[in-house]
C-alpha cells in the first residue's frame, strides 16, 4: 500500500469559518509533510513532521495549525483565511531513519476556495 | 541550499514520439537522490522515477528512462512512444537522504500530447 488518502477533496470557506484537513498514511512512514500548492507553480513546503513531533515550520501564519495526533495521521487546522490562501494543499509522507529519507508520496490533495 | 532548475517551461510531443525534458541541479552533496514527478490535471504528484546520485546507471521505469550526469549536474527525462495520458506536468526534484528538509522543486514543466 503506497497510499496518501487526504479528505476532503473539495472544501469552500468563509474567512470567518474553521476547518479541519486531514491526511492518512499506513505504509509507515515517520514523517509527514503539508504543501501548499498555486495554480502552475510547484508545491511550497508548509510543515514537517518527524516522528510525530513538528520539526519545520517554514513561516506560515498561525491561521494554519499543523497537528500529528499519531504516526499515520496529519491534520491541517484552518481558522479565520483569507482569500489568497485559496490553494491546492498537499499531503506527502516519506521513510525515515538510519537508512536515510527516500521519496515522498503524495495524497490527492485538497482544493481549497476561501470566500 | 540546493537549487532545481527546469528551463522548459513548456514542451508538447506527437502521440508516439519521444521527448526529453530537461533539468539541472546545484549541490554541494555527494550523496543525494533526483526524482520525477508527474502532476496529471487529477492533481496527484506521482513518482515516475527516482535516481541514486551514487548509482553510475541511469535509471529506465518502461517508457520512462533519465540521463543523470552527475559531474554536469544535469538529470533530464527522457518519455518514449509519448502517450495522451502523458500530459502533465513534471517536476524534477532533488533531495538530501539526511535532511530534514523533503524534496527542492524545479519549477516544472507543461507537457502537452498531441494526438
Amino acid at each position: 500500500d503506497t497510499e496518501v488518502t487526504q479528505t476532503p477533496k473539495h472544501l469552500v470557506m468563509g474567512m470567518t469559518n474553521k476547518k479541519s484537513l486531514k491526511c492518512e498514511q499506513h505504509m509507515g512512514h515517520r514523517a509527514m509533510y503539508w504543501y501548499k500548492q498555486k495554480a502552475k507553480k510547484p508545491p511550497e513546503l508548509m510543515f514537517v513532521y518527524s516522528y510525530e513531533k513538528l520539526s519545520i515550520n517554514e513561516s506560515v501564519p498561525s491561521r494554519f495549525s499543523p497537528e500529528c495526533p499519531n504516526s499515520s495521521l496529519l491534520n491541517l487546522h484552518l481558522h479565520a483565511l483569507q482569500p489568497e490562501d485559496s490553494a491546492l494543499y498537499l499531503c506527502a509522507s516519506s521513510q525515515e531513519g538510519p537508512g536515510g529519507n527516500t521519496e515522498a508520496f503524495f495524497g490527492q490533495g485538497t482544493r481549497l476556495t476561501v470566500v | 541550499a540546493q537549487t532545481v532548475t527546469q528551463s522548459q517551461p513548456e514542451m508538447s510531443v506527437q502521440e508516439a514520439e519521444t521527448v526529453t525534458l530537461s533539468c539541472t541541479y546545484d549541490t554541494s552533496e555527494s550523496d543525494y537522490y533526483l526524482f520525477w514527478y508527474k502532476q496529471p490535471p487529477s492533481r496527484q504528484m506521482i513518482l515516475v522515477i527516482r535516481q541514486e546520485a551514487y548509482k553510475q546507471q541511469n535509471a529506465t521505469e518502461n517508457r520512462f528512462s533519465v540521463n543523470f550526469q552527475k559531474a554536469a549536474k544535469s538529470f533530464s527525462l527522457k518519455i518514449s512512444d509519448s502517450q495522451l495520458g502523458d500530459a502533465a506536468m513534471y517536476f524534477c526534484a532533488y533531495r538530501s537522504p539526511w535532511s530534514r528538509t523533503p524534496l527542492v522543486f524545479g519549477k516544472g514543466t507543461r507537457l502537452s500530447v498531441i494526438a
